[in-house]
């Protein structure tokens, strides 16, 4: 199975300030097709997970632009800028590249 | 307006069994893939399989874990997917989430969520 590794654990934040979240695949997530099936999900507190980002980089229906996604091969990047209090919760990577789908632990992005 | 509601959740003792059910509505049913995703309490998520749409035949994938006790079926005429899960153990506990998979040429990630039920196995 792909081990999906996130970074940092947990991540507080000044609001109007930038997060970062990265997320390390145990193999490469580039497809046959040669694209990468590797996405970002948000859960607030009490929610159901909520689809941010797709193919790495690509921002999902009414996802403000302030995330942003990046990266390649083994390695990604969630970025939110101006970080506001709508943005608590924790931040999933995910690929399904490989079956079986696995996701990364998680990250707490929480107001200072 | 894409819905996904699951429903069946509840306690259930070791080794017994429990059927969820996933009622969709707002899209094509039979058009999509439809996964299953499980959160135990306060943990991360976990994929517990998939139900491919018609074209591919509704074949089905499950993890490890689940594989040999767990079983999706679909019923079109009630836009309804079902996870039978038989031999439930304590480690099942958990949120059942299911999940539309949009998997066209080019597109493949999971964009609706159901809101979840829960399943909690204990004595």
């Amino acid at each position: 199975d792909i081990v999906m590794t996130q970074t940092p654990l947990s991540s507080p934040v000044t609001l109007g300030q930038s997060a970062s979240i990265s997320c390390r695949s145990s193999q490469s997530l580039v497809y046959s097709d040669g694209d990468t099936y590797l996405s970002w999900l948000q859960q607030r507190p009490g929610q159901p997970p909520r689809l941010l980002i797709y193919k790495i980089s690509n921002r999902f229906s009414g996802v403000p632009d302030r995330f942003s996604g990046s990266g390649a091969g083994t390695d990604f990047t969630l970025k939110i800028s101006r970080v506001e209090a709508e943005d608590v919760g924790v931040y999933y990577c995910m690929q399904n590249t490989q079956f079986p789908v696995t996701f990364g632990g998680g990250t707490k992005v929480e107001i200072k | 307006e894409v819905q996904l509601v699951e429903s069946g959740g509840g306690l259930v003792l070791p080794g017994g069994s429990l059927r969820l059910s996933c009622a969709v509505s707002g899209f094509t049913f039979n058009d999509h893939y439809i996964d299953w995703v499980r959160q135990a309490p306060g943990k991360g998520l976990e994929w517990v399989g998939r139900s491919r749409n018609k074209a591919k035949r509704y074949t089905t994938e499950y993890a490890a874990s689940v594989e040999g006790r767990f079983t999706m079926s679909r019923d079109d005429s009630k836009n309804s997917l079902y996870l039978q899960m038989n031999s439930l153990q304590s480690e099942d506990t958990a949120v059942y989430y299911c999940v539309r998979v949009l998997a066209v040429t080019g597109l493949y990630y999971f964009d609706y969520w159901g809101q979840g039920t829960l399943v909690t196995v204990s004595s």
